[in-house]
């Protein structure tokens, strides 16, 4: 199992520029998530998907848009980027095992915008 | 604000000795878990504890919980130079839905 995957692992975009983020899963979790790392500030929540088919706004969505494509896929689209949107960004996803959900992370995209 | 707050944010020890590393949260939980991050990677799971248990062992780990305090402290010990990351506790909500709060991290150098 590749477990989460996430593409790309790195992109430098203009401001007002746009792009989306892809994460893929396969280890048919319902549960997928966007966060943002950035320093001191720990990981804040953009977007979450309890289930294929519903999307719910997180911490910090503003600026983002997400589309969960199928139970494996969950995208994340900047429409315009903004430099406060430079971050890294992590896609996880999570099973619902005994009661308690345990998230699994992909390796992350390091995003610059100028 | 953040539901986790990680104390100390920095900890540098030698090989060999223990690391503890403390979290506070504000609100009632479900379960409080630790995940590890190695330099340049996504996290990954170490530990979880409910609500309802006051002390947890996973190999060199321990992970204590007192939901009066609403702390919990994660005790590496014989620490080894491969232990070297940031950690970061994680809270499951009670009513917060299947999402956890994230605090803002402990970094860990063992040093050899």
């Amino acid at each position: 199992n590749a477990g989460v995957t996430q593409t790309p692992k790195f992109q430098v975009l203009k401001t007002g520029q746009s792009m989306t983020l892809q994460c893929a899963q396969d280890m048919n979790h319902n549960s997928m998530y966007w966060y943002r790392q950035d320093p001191g500030m720990g990981l804040r929540l953009i977007y979450y998907s309890a289930s294929e088919g519903t999307t719910d706004k997180g911490e910090v969505p503003n600026g983002y848009n997400v589309s969960r494509l199928n139970k494996r896929e969950f995208s994340l689209r900047l429409e315009s980027a903004a430099p406060s949107q430079t971050s890294v960004y992590f896609c996880a996803s999570s099973p619902f095992t005994a009661g308690v959900y345990t998230q699994y992370f992909g390796p992350g995209t390091r995003l610059t915008v100028l | 604000s953040q539901q986790g707050e990680e104390d100390p944010q920095a900890l540098s020890i030698q090989e060999g000795e223990n690391a503890t590393m403390n979290c506070s949260y504000k609100t009632s939980i479900n379960n409080l878990q630790w995940y590890r991050q190695n330099s340049g990677r996504g996290l990954v799971h170490l530990i979880l504890i409910r609500s309802n248990e006051r002390e947890k062992h996973s190999g060199r780990l321990r992970v204590t919980l007192d939901t009066s305090k609403k702390s919990s402290s994660l005790l590496i010990t014989a620490s080894r130079a491969a232990d070297t990351a940031s950690y970061f506790c994680a809270t499951d909500l009670t009513g917060g839905g299947n999402k956890l709060t994230f605090g803002t991290g402990t970094q860990l150098k063992v040093e050899l």
